[in-house]
């Protein structure tokens, strides 16, 4: 199973960035580095993803090492909508689809 | 446009009982998904669709689970003689390419809260 390692909580509080970490110190150089979030009582919603150079959407930033063992969801001003586990996954060795969800960083945001 | 939908959202049953879960994915999407999430966990990957290829039930954790899926619609998963241990979150999930690529995006549905007496 592709691993990677995330703390279990953070806190934020609102209108602050909040950076969260991940580290997958075995990834392979085709393997795509994904963020999933996932909000009380709902699945998980895709966030960003990225290979090499540092992404950005309209929901985060994706900074990522350049020796790609680690890497960092950057959320640029925290709202109280922010408050979910972040997921940072990888698939490996063909199959792709079998994404491999550890417990995440439970995001919590104050007022 | 509308997202991956389940039914039911909740289903409790007693021990032993069979349960049929329904999973709808978003139209044109290929790839179909179903994964498991028992409370405080992450998800655990249960069974992939893609196309009219064979699916791949490597995450199936016994023989009383099984799923179908009709072409590129509807699929259900079925967990017979239902335990305890089977109490979980069940989650769907379809992409719109065969999720083989390493850049393939899932979308989840809400999932069904299966609990089991």
């Amino acid at each position: 199973d592709a691993k990677t390692t995330q703390p279990n909580s953070m806190e934020s509080n609102e209108e602050e960035p909040v950076h969260l970490p991940c580290n997958h110190s075995t990834i392979s150089g085709t393997d795509y580095i994904h963020w999933y979030r996932q909000l009380p009582s709902q699945g998980p919603e895709y966030v960003i993803h990225g290979l090499t150079s540092n992404v950005n959407n309209r929901m985060a930033s994706l900074a990522i090492a350049e020796d790609r063992k680690s890497s960092t969801l950057i959320l640029h001003r925290a709202t109280l909508r922010d408050a979910a586990v972040y997921y940072c996954i990888y698939a490996s060795g063909g199959s792709n689809y079998k994404l491999t969800f550890g417990k995440g960083t439970l995001l919590t945001v104050n007022p | 446009g509308a997202g991956v939908s389940q039914s039911p959202s909740n289903k409790v049953t007693e021990k032993g009982k069979d349960v049929e879960l329904r999973c709808d994915p978003i139209s044109g999407h290929t790839a179909l998904y179903w994964y498991r999430q028992r409370l405080g966990q992450g998800l655990e990957f249960l069974i992939y669709f893609q196309g009219n290829s064979a699916p791949d039930k490597s995450g199936l954790p016994s023989d009383r689970f099984s799923a179908e899926r009709t072409g590129e619609s509807v699929s259900t998963l079925t967990i017979q003689r239902t335990q305890q241990e089977d109490s979980a979150v069940y989650l769907c999930a379809s992409s719109m390419t065969s999720g083989r690529s390493s850049t393939d995006t899932q979308y989840f549905g809400p999932g069904t809260r299966l609990t089991v007496l």
